[in-house]
This record gives structure tokens, C-alpha cells and sequence, in this order.
């Protein structure tokens, strides 16, 4: 069965610092997309950034960028120059199936704290 | 573009009672999903249309939820007989899928948050 495991319930950093938040998945489809969204305590859930599982190169949007390693099935988000508006609870997901559009399955998230 | 809207943010209700939510997906988009949160816990699926067509269901949906999508664009989702239970934050996402199209993100709403006493 898919899976995803984000394995550091809370990180701290300091604004202006770089973060990286660990996601491993779990499949055995060849082919799957991966995401990460930002879920700040107003509860609405951020698309940050996608990553599909042929694409060569690592996704980058602004200050994030994915660190796609497929043979040790890690997906990790990397935040550049941390923000205190960055501070929120981030979601690492898996598209459940080949197909494009199927439902998500997501890990237990990873709080962010930024600090001034 | 506006973005996916759902009413109400909060439903506070009692045990027994019936709920319904609505969720507005991005217009134009072909896809709309649901899903439910609990507190400490990412979403979990229950259930995805395409247009009307309700293309598959979690078994989380028990026969007391039921969503529909009549007419490809809004949706609503019921829950009978209230439990405890179902004291969750429901989220709705939409997307666009066409010809197979792999970057297929969904793009989510605000939720409602709903209590059962």
C-alpha cells in the first residue's frame, strides 16, 4: 500500500536560514506525482510545489525546491531564507495511482517554527 | 480566477443531527474532491468527482455521508445522524485533468470545521 512518512513532528529555525523537511513514500507504481502543501492555522491548505516521478530535474518554486532522491524514495522540501510567515504545519503527499487527478494520500505533516 | 469557497466555515451541531456542506470549485475545473482532518493528522480522502460523475469512494464514507455534484459544478456533502465521531475539519480541493495530464494539483478550500456535541 502507498505511504508517506514525515518523521519530525516540529522544527525550529531561525528567519533568513535554510530548512529542510524530510518526507519518504512508499509505492510500487513507476509512475506518481508528489506534492507539498502549507497548512498555516487558518486551516487552508497551500500548494507549494510538485514533483512527478520522471521528471529529471528537482522542482523549484521561489524560495522552495523539492530534493527528489527516487532510489531512496525521498521527496524533501527545502525552504531557502525561512520567513516568520513561513511558520505553519507543512504536508508531504502522494498521488494514489498512475492516473493523474486520483486522490491524495497525505503524511502526518511536519510543524515549522520560525523565530526572529 | 477565484479560488475554491466552501459554507459554512463552522458548523457546531449536536449528536443525531443531519449536516450538509457546499464546496465551489474553481470554475472550469473538471475535478472536485473531498476530504476529511482530524486534529494532529494530515487530510484523508473520502471522495472525488468528475463533472457529475462520483468516480470513487473511501471506504471512510459510511452510508451516513453522501456527496453529490448534480450538475458538474457545486457540491454538497451530507452527514446523517451526526456522531462525535465526525468532529473534523471536511476540505474540499478542485482540479483540471485533461488528455492525461500528470501535474494534476489540487488546489484546496478554507474547510469547514464541524463539532458534534
Amino acid at each position: 500500500a502507498q505511504k508517506i512518512t514525515q518523521t519530525q513532528p516540529g522544527m525550529f529555525v531561525q528567519e533568513k536560514e535554510a530548512v529542510t523537511l524530510d518526507c519518504t513514500y512508499d509505492t510500487s507504481d513507476q509512475s506518481y506525482g508528489l506534492f507539498w502543501y502549507k497548512q498555516p492555522s487558518s486551516g487552508e491548505m497551500i500548494f507549494l510545489i510538485y514533483q512527478g516521478s520522471y521528471d529529471e530535474q528537482n522542482a523549484t518554486e521561489g524560495r522552495y525546491s523539492l530534493n527528489f532522491q527516487k532510489a531512496r524514495k525521498s521527496a524533501n522540501l527545502v525552504i531557502s531564507a525561512s520567513q516568520l510567515g513561513d511558520s505553519a504545519m507543512y504536508f508531504c503527499a502522494m498521488r494514489e495511482g498512475k492516473q493523474a487527478g486520483t486522490a491524495l494520500i497525505f503524511g502526518k505533516g511536519t510543524t515549522l517554527s520560525v523565530s526572529s | 480566477d477565484t479560488g475554491v469557497s466552501q459554507d459554512p466555515r463552522h458548523k457546531i451541531t449536536k449528536r443525531g443531527q443531519n449536516v450538509t456542506f457546499r464546496c465551489d470549485p474553481i470554475s472550469e475545473h473538471n475535478r472536485l474532491y473531498w476530504y476529511r482532518q482530524t486534529l494532529g493528522q494530515g487530510p484523508e480522502f473520502l471522495t472525488y468527482f468528475q463533472n457529475e460523475a462520483q468516480l470513487e469512494k473511501s471506504r471512510l464514507l459510511s452510508d451516513r455521508f453522501s456527496a453529490e455534484r448534480p450538475k458538474g459544478s457545486f457540491s454538497t456533502l451530507e452527514i446523517q445522524r451526526t456522531e462525535q465521531g465526525d468532529s473534523a475539519m471536511y476540505l474540499c480541493a478542485s482540479s483540471l485533468v485533461w488528455g492525461g495530464r500528470a501535474t494534476d494539483t489540487q488546489y484546496f478550500g478554507p474547510g469547514t470545521r464541524l463539532t458534534v456535541l
